[in-house]
């Protein structure tokens, strides 16, 4: 069955500290990816994705990941978190018809 | 473009009463889904349809049902509310070209069910 696992449910750092997020997928076919961030009360946003070409992907606001195919992992990056970056982020595989998602990471930036 | 819209925002049910969540997208896309958000469980797909006149079930279809009325419109209806469906719950519309798919959200409907 496809899932797609954040291992980090909750990530609390400091301003200018770097940020990785950990998401590793199980899905057998080619695969489109993707990190959504959900700031507090909204809807969830397009941060950057993934289909094929170049592993290392560069999204908005600073973010990148990079897609291992080898460790069927898709890690969020960021050098230098601000408090504006406090959110939920959730990491997305598209297989078939269907997206499937992790369950989260919480991120709070401490000023 | 307003992108996906939903309505209601927010409403409050008792149970065994019925309702009927309104999605819209103006952004010509063939898919449209159904999400439910949960504390601690991420997005759990209900239903989604992959093209006008089409559904079909999701992780956590029990308890609701799904007209795609056009191909802009996708309702979610709860018949008989129940306190478990309290959550926050968000249309997604995508269009696939090339094997290539990305979805975007709407604001959301959080609902509580007494």
């Amino acid at each position: 069955a496809q899932s797609v696992s954040q291992h980090n449910h909750h990530v609390i750092l400091s301003e200018a500290a770097s940020l990785e997020l950990g998401c590793n997928y199980s899905y057998g076919g080619t695969v489109n990816l993707f990190w959504y961030v959900q700031y507090p009360g909204q809807h969830l946003q397009l941060l950057l994705k993934y289909f094929s070409g170049d592993p290392l992907v560069k999204g908005i606001k600073g973010f990148e990941a990079e897609f291992i195919k080898s460790k069927f992992s898709f890690n969020l990056r960021k050098p230098s978190v601000q408090w504006s970056d406090t959110a939920e982020y959730f990491c997305a595989v598209n297989g078939g018809n269907q997206f499937y998602f992790g369950t989260g990471t919480s991120l709070t930036v401490i000023p | 473009n307003a992108g996906v819209t939903q309505t209601p925002k927010f409403q409050v049910l008792k149970t065994g009463q019925s309702m009927t969540l309104q999605c819209a997208q103006d952004m010509n896309h063939n898919s449209m889904y159904w999400y439910r958000q949960d504390p601690g469980m991420g997005l759990r797909l209900i239903y989604y349809s992959a093209s006008e006149g089409t559904t079909d079930k999701g992780e956590v279809p029990n308890g609701y049902n799904v007209s795609r009325l056009n191909k802009r419109e996708f309702s979610l209806r709860l018949e008989s509310a129940a306190p478990s469906q309290t959550s926050v719950y968000f249309c997604a519309s995508s269009y696939r070209t090339g094997g290539q798919e990305t979805q975007y959200f709407g604001p959301g409907t959080r609902l509580l069910v007494l």
